[in-house]
Parts: C-alpha cells; structure tokens; sequence
C-alpha cells in the first residue's frame, strides 16, 4: 500500500527566507509524485509534479521539488517565502502498480506554513 | 484553465434523507474524476474513481449503496449520499483529470460541505 508523510503540522518561515515543507512517501513501484496547496475557502491547486526525468521539478508561484528516491522524498521548497505562500500544503502519491480502475491520489496530512512578515 | 465547480457549496439535511452532490469540469473533459472526504483537520481520503460511461471503483470501507456516483457524461459527475445520517457529515471534495493517465495531474473543486442533523 502507498502512503505519505509530512512530519511537520507547522513550518513557520519568515518573509524572504529560503522555505523547506518535507515529504517522504512509501509505494510499491516507481512514483508519480505531486504537491498541491490549499487555501482558505478555496479548492486544493496544482503546484507541481515528478513523473520521471529530472530529480529537480520547478512549479508555479517560484516553487519547486526535489525528488530523492535513495531517501524516497519530494520536499517542497522555495527560495525566498512571501506573506501570501501561507496556507495548507498537501504531499500526494499515485503508485504506478496501483490500477485496475481505482487510480486516486494518497495524500499526507497536510502542512501548515506560515510565513511571518 | 482546468476549473472544476461543485455545487452546492454547503448542504444541511435532516437524518434519512438523500443528498446529490455536483461536479462539473468547466474548461475540459475529464474522463476520469475523483470523490473524496476531508475530515476537519485531516487530510483527503479517497472514496471512489469514476470513469464516464462504467461503474465507479470504490475504495475499500467505501459503502457503494451509500455513495451512489455517477459519471454520465465528460463533464459531470454526481454524489449521492443516500439514507444520511449524522456520520456523513463531513467536507465531500471532487476532482477531474485532464488525461487517463496517473501522470496527468487533478483539478479540485472548491469542496461541498454536508451537515446532517
């Protein structure tokens, strides 16, 4: 069975430091791997994505992920944090070997970053 | 681009009554869409795959007579949460996928929040 981990419920950053959320997973096969992030009253948006290729993917708002399949995570990272990037971060998983029409996402439990000014 | 809707956006209905729960995929076709449950707090969970035209695939604890899908055409699927009960209530969330593929990334609606008194 697939599973995430965010081990971190808060992350809290001050404005224009380099941010880090972390996110390990746990899958059968080889991973596609996705971040996604959720603000208040508003749907879960798409930041970015691994499919394969490149361990390093860069994403919308100036995020980007690193992939590391020896320490099997995909940490979220940013080089310098705004006030507006606070919000809830989601770390979800497909297994590739998962199918036979149940094809959802497994997501970890989310990530608080605040962002102080 | 890639905007999912969802009404209604919030629900109440009293015990043993049924509720439909609509996802549309506004800007695009989506073959296969997703339901999922977000406790307060906690992350997403994964109730069922719907694909347009066949029977959706239920996740394991999943009640199928309870969460009736259906996915009749490209651009809409519906919940429904028949016989409610207090238990139900919870934050019901929809996704679309762009492609048939894991690859492709899901689009959220904003969510529909179910009150069962």
């Amino acid at each position: 069975a697939q599973s995430v981990a965010q081990p971190e419920d808060q992350v809290n950053v001050a404005e224009g430091n380099p941010l880090t959320v972390k996110c390990t997973y746990s899958v059968s096969g080889n991973p596609y791997l996705f971040w996604y992030v959720q603000y208040p009253n508003r749907g879960l948006q798409f930041l970015l994505k691994y499919i394969t290729g490149d361990n390093l993917v860069k994403g919308s708002y100036g995020f980007e992920a690193e992939f590391n399949k020896s320490q099997t995570s995909f940490h979220l990272k940013k080089p310098s944090a705004l006030v507006s990037d606070s919000a809830l971060y989601f770390c979800a998983v497909r297994d590739l070997r998962s199918g036979g029409g149940a094809d959802g996402l497994t997501f970890g439990k989310g990530t608080h970053l605040i962002i102080q000014p | 681009g890639a905007v999912v809707s969802q009404h209604p956006s919030w629900v109440i209905c009293k015990s043993g009554t049924s509720v439909k729960i609509e996802c549309r995929s506004l800007d695009f076709q989506a073959t296969t869409m997703f339901w999922y449950r977000q406790f307060p707090k906690q992350s997403l969970m994964l109730m069922a795959t719907s694909n347009e035209g066949s029977k959706a695939t239920y996740e394991q604890g999943v009640e199928k007579d309870k969460f009736l899908i259906n996915h009749a055409s490209l651009t809409l699927s519906t919940l429904t949460v028949t016989s409610a009960h207090p238990e139900d209530s919870s934050f019901y969330i929809c996704s679309a996928r762009l492609g048939t593929s894991g690859a492709y990334e899901q689009y959220f609606g904003p969510g529909t929040r179910l009150t069962v008194t």
